[in-house]
């Protein structure tokens, strides 16, 4: 089945630099990888995703690129802020939504004004 | 759109006791939805999928008669722990596919915290 390795577990960034997460994901039958941030004690919201045709995508502050043939994945927050601060979690799936989604372990990030 | 509702949001039971948590599609109708469990500071495991009108698929190493999952509509999913004891206290969270309400990926109800003494 799908493992999904998530680097790293903690990311500690002053405010106003960039975050970067990266994932690894083993089944290249994967097709669909959305990132979601949870608050603590609050549901996971999705914050961008990515299908396997499509290299890289970007919504305001949050980029997601892909790399199909080494098989990862990253997440770049730019310009962060004290409320970014929270645990982000990667995913991969087949058959998109549909299919289950393998989580990484999480990253804890934490921006300090 | 595509909020998902989970009841109770946390919820304190004695051991031996059964437990149900309901997971609910508010404005789109889910063919499937995704019960998770989370531990503290770690990620989310799936436990099973729930599949309307059909029975759900568990995963590798959840007992299916103790975590009874139930998708008797296409907009509530329930899970009821069976006989609860103090290490199923945990954090569990459902998900539902909202490809009918017109987006292509699940969104998360809000988890319910169970506690068992």
């Amino acid at each position: 089945g799908e493992n999904v390795e998530q680097h790293p577990s903690t990311l500690s960034v002053q405010e106003g630099d960039s975050a970067v997460i990266k994932c690894t994901y083993s089944d290249s039958a994967s097709n669909y990888f959305p990132w979601y941030k949870q608050e603590l004690g609050k549901r996971p919201q999705l914050i961008i995703d990515i299908r396997s045709n499509v290299g890289e995508k970007k919504d305001q502050r949050i980029a997601v690129t892909l790399n199909k043939t080494a098989k990862h994945f990253s997440l770049h927050i730019t310009e962060t802020q004290p409320e970014d601060s929270a645990v982000y979690f990667c995913a991969a799936s087949e058959n998109d939504s549909w299919g289950k989604f393998q989580f990484g372990a999480g990253t804890q990030v934490v921006v300090t004004p | 759109g595509a909020v998902v509702s989970q009841h109770p949001s946390w919820v304190i039971c004695k051991s031996g006791t059964s437990v149900k948590i309901e997971c609910r599609s508010l404005d789109f109708q889910a063919t499937t939805m995704f019960w998770y469990r989370q531990f503290p500071k770690q990620s989310l495991m799936l436990m099973a999928t729930s599949n309307e009108g059909s029975k759900a698929t568990y995963e590798q190493g959840v007992e299916k008669d103790k975590f009874l999952i139930n998708h008797a509509s296409l907009t509530l999913s329930t899970l009821t722990v069976t006989s609860a004891h103090p290490e199923d206290s945990s954090f569990y969270i459902c998900s539902a596919g909202a490809r009918e309400a017109g987006t292509d990926t699940q969104y998360f109800g809000p988890g319910t915290r169970l506690t068992v003494l």
